[in-house]
């Protein structure tokens, strides 16, 4: 059982590059979350995933898309990588709610924008 | 709308004394609320949660936190600090009618032998 798994650990990009970030969970969660996290700025919700095809924008969506592949995979594409995504982004599932509630995070990708 | 204030960006500590993180929320229904401790370099682990019951709540490590509604607050707490806790400690809010978790902007834990 890995949990949430994220790919790649890191990314160095020009701006302009495009690049997805992959995760996938193997804990049959229903919702999935992409944040990014910048210093002294908490995690900041990018997208959600609240079921399998559909998705809704967080906080700061505007340069990322999403892709709810299947139940296990959430992708996040920058398709015009801008230096002001230069973060750390992190991928997290949760269950259904009730006493199940908790998201689980993956490992974080880093992502440099030069 | 939902939001969530830690109003310390660091905490220092000697090893063996107590140990406080402050967290205050705000939320327009019910709230699930939640700690998570990050270490350098890695992702989020969960510590506890509050969702409903007794208000006073235990999780890993040895930490706990009380829900104290009228002051819409939810401290976490340890009795006696490790140089190991040294860490990013993060609350976090969810509105029971909403999917969003909403997080504080982080408290840094240092703990000295």
């Amino acid at each position: 059982n890995a949990g949430v798994t994220q790919t790649p650990k890191f990314q160095v990009l020009k701006t302009g590059q495009s690049m997805t970030l992959q995760c996938a969970q193997d804990m049959n969660h229903n919702s999935m979350y992409w944040y990014r996290q910048d210093p002294g700025m908490g995690l900041r919700l990018i997208y959600y995933s609240a079921s399998e095809g559909t998705t809704d924008k967080g906080e700061v969506p505007n340069g990322y898309n999403v892709s709810r592949l299947n139940k296990r995979e959430f992708s996040l594409r920058l398709e015009s990588a801008a230096p002001s995504q230069t973060s750390v982004y992190f991928c997290a599932s949760r269950p259904s709610g009730g006493r199940l509630e908790t998201q689980y995070f993956g490992p974080g990708t880093r992502l440099l924008v030069l | 709308a939902q939001s969530v204030a830690q109003p310390e960006d660091q905490v220092n500590v000697a090893e063996g004394n107590p140990l406080t993180v402050k967290c205050t929320y705000s939320v327009s229904g019910n709230p699930y609320l939640f700690w998570y401790v990050q270490y350098p370099n890695r992702g989020l682990q969960f510590l506890l949660k509050y969702i409903t019951g007794d208000n006073l709540v235990k999780g890993s490590y040895g930490f706990e936190a009380e829900f104290n509604k009228s002051q819409t607050s939810f401290h976490l707490k340890k009795p006696s600090a490790l140089v190991s806790d040294s860490a990013l400690y993060f609350c976090a809010v969810r509105d029971v009618g909403d999917y969003k978790l909403s997080f504080g902007a982080g408290t840094t834990v240092t703990v000295r032998a």
